[in-house]
């Protein structure tokens, strides 16, 4: 069966700051791997996601995430930060034959 | 237009009482889901349908009946409400079942049970 793990259950950053939210999942066959976002009372809605080929996947709000194989992580990051980006983060991963599976999600706090 | 809608939106009831709640989505997908959120904002997966077939029925009390009248439409029926069915409830949708699809999520029910 696979899994996801989000190792930071929250994230306190300040306004334009660089941010990476951590991802890594296992998995006995390859992946397709997803972010969503939560904002406040609301539902998810996605980031981004890598199917294949490069690595280096970018999302909306100028988030990108980086799949690496070896060490079965897809970390989120974005090179600076709004107030707006205050919310959930929540890695997911799913295959054939799999179910999707969410990660526990990361909460994002933005600060002026 | 709201791709995939739920309703109510809130839905407090009392320990024992049977609830529905709606989800319809005009996506045109094949392909709807029922989740699960708790408390700690843990998502799981509790149902999914495949063109009105059921696809995935995880381990969830038979107390919940989800029932697909089309593709557009997935319901959620609970009988004999307990404290712990208190969440958030999302509805979501995707092309179909593939597992590349991303899922389109409805705004949440939330259930408060008392």
């Amino acid at each position: 069966a696979q899994s996801v793990t989000q190792l930071d259950s929250q994230v306190p950053v300040f306004e334009e700051a660089p941010v990476e939210l951590r991802c890594n999942y296992s998995s006995s066959v390859s992946v397709y791997l997803f972010w969503y976002v939560q904002y406040p009372n609301q539902g998810l809605q996605l980031l981004l996601k890598y199917l294949s080929g490069s690595t280096l996947v970018k999302g909306i709000n100028g988030f990108e995430a980086e799949f690496n194989k070896s060490q079965t992580s897809f970390h989120l990051r974005k090179p600076s930060v709004h107030i707006s980006d205050t919310a959930e983060y929540f890695c997911a991963v799913s295959n054939y034959g799999q179910n999707f599976v969410f990660g526990p999600g990361t909460r994002l706090s933005v600060l002026p | 237009d709201t791709a995939v809608s739920q309703t109510p939106k809130y839905l407090v009831t009392q320990m024992g009482n049977d609830k529905s709640i709606k989800c319809e989505q005009n996506l045109g997908h094949d392909t709807m889901y029922w989740y699960k959120q708790d408390s700690k904002k843990f998502l799981k997966i509790m149902f999914s349908y495949n063109n009105k077939e059921l696809i995935i029925n995880e381990t969830v009390p038979n107390r919940f009946s989800p029932k697909s009248p089309d593709k557009a439409h997935l319901n959620l029926h609970i009988n004999s409400l307990e404290l712990g069915d208190s969440a958030v409830y999302f509805c979501a949708s995707s092309q179909d079942s593939g597992a590349f699809n991303e899922q389109f999520f409805g705004p949440g029910t939330r259930l408060t049970v008392l």
